[in-house]
């Protein structure tokens, strides 16, 4: 089955430490995003990459960090300096340029919460 | 910068009644979609909008673009209980900005027996 998994599906963070959140897919999409949904609110972008060894910053990169090695994975570094982490962080993926099939399918997300 | 906005924000509707969403956004965008979560779940894939006077329709629920009013509705008929959740519109800022989206902060829709 094609799609977008992510894991931990929970994951506390204590003070002071990076957490690294992974995201996995398996429908050979280009593009790879990670929002954050903070609860009541919708999503905002942090950071998205558009093809493998690139990434851009989103709206809210502070304090976060990713890598793009291989064309399937895109994970998230939490990293000590973002002061406010407890969210919900979700994954998504798509092949621009596609037309109907260009829609940003996500991943089942994964919950920081912070000790 | 890109605002999108959505109203209502909380919807509360009884079965059987018909109610409409609306999505507004601030600058050029051929690209819409609307997403469905329910409560501690991730984004499901509604609708793609791909041009202007573009309608879907998919059981109970029907969206429509219109890019030179930069509005998108999310109409509901005969509302069931089932389609209680919440529904975000996001627009695509296109590949200038790698494709990503900026989201409305959401419609809670809860469809009252």
């Amino acid at each position: 089955d094609g799609g977008i998994t992510q894991s931990p599906k929970y994951l506390f963070r204590k003070e002071g430490q990076n957490v690294t959140l992974s995201c996995e897919q398996n429908l050979n999409h280009d593009a790879m995003y990670w929002y954050r949904q903070d609860p009541g609110q919708g999503l905002r972008l942090i950071y998205y990459s558009q093809i493998v060894n690139d990434f851009q910053k989103g709206d809210i990169a502070e304090g976060y960090s990713v890598s793009r090695e291989k064309k399937e994975s895109f994970p998230l570094t939490v990293t000590s300096a973002q002061k406010n982490p407890t969210a919900f962080y979700l994954c998504a993926s798509s092949t621009p340029g596609q037309g109907l099939r260009e829609t940003q399918y996500f991943g089942p997300g994964t919950r920081l919460l912070v000790l | 910068e890109l605002k999108v906005e959505q109203n209502p924000l909380f919807l509360s509707m009884q079965e059987g009644k018909n109610y409409t969403i609306y999505c507004n956004y601030s600058t050029t965008s051929d690209r819409l979609y609307w997403y469905r979560q329910d409560p501690g779940k991730s984004l499901e894939s509604l609708f793609v909008l791909l041009s202007n006077g573009a309608v879907k329709q998919e059981g109970r629920l029907m969206a429509s673009l219109d890019t030179k009013a930069r509005l998108s509705t999310l109409h509901i008929t005969a509302a069931v209980h089932d389609l209680s959740a919440t529904y975000f519109c996001a627009v695509d800022m296109g590949a200038e900005y790698g494709n990503k989206l900026v989201f409305g902060a959401g419609t809670i829709l809860r469809v009252k027996s």
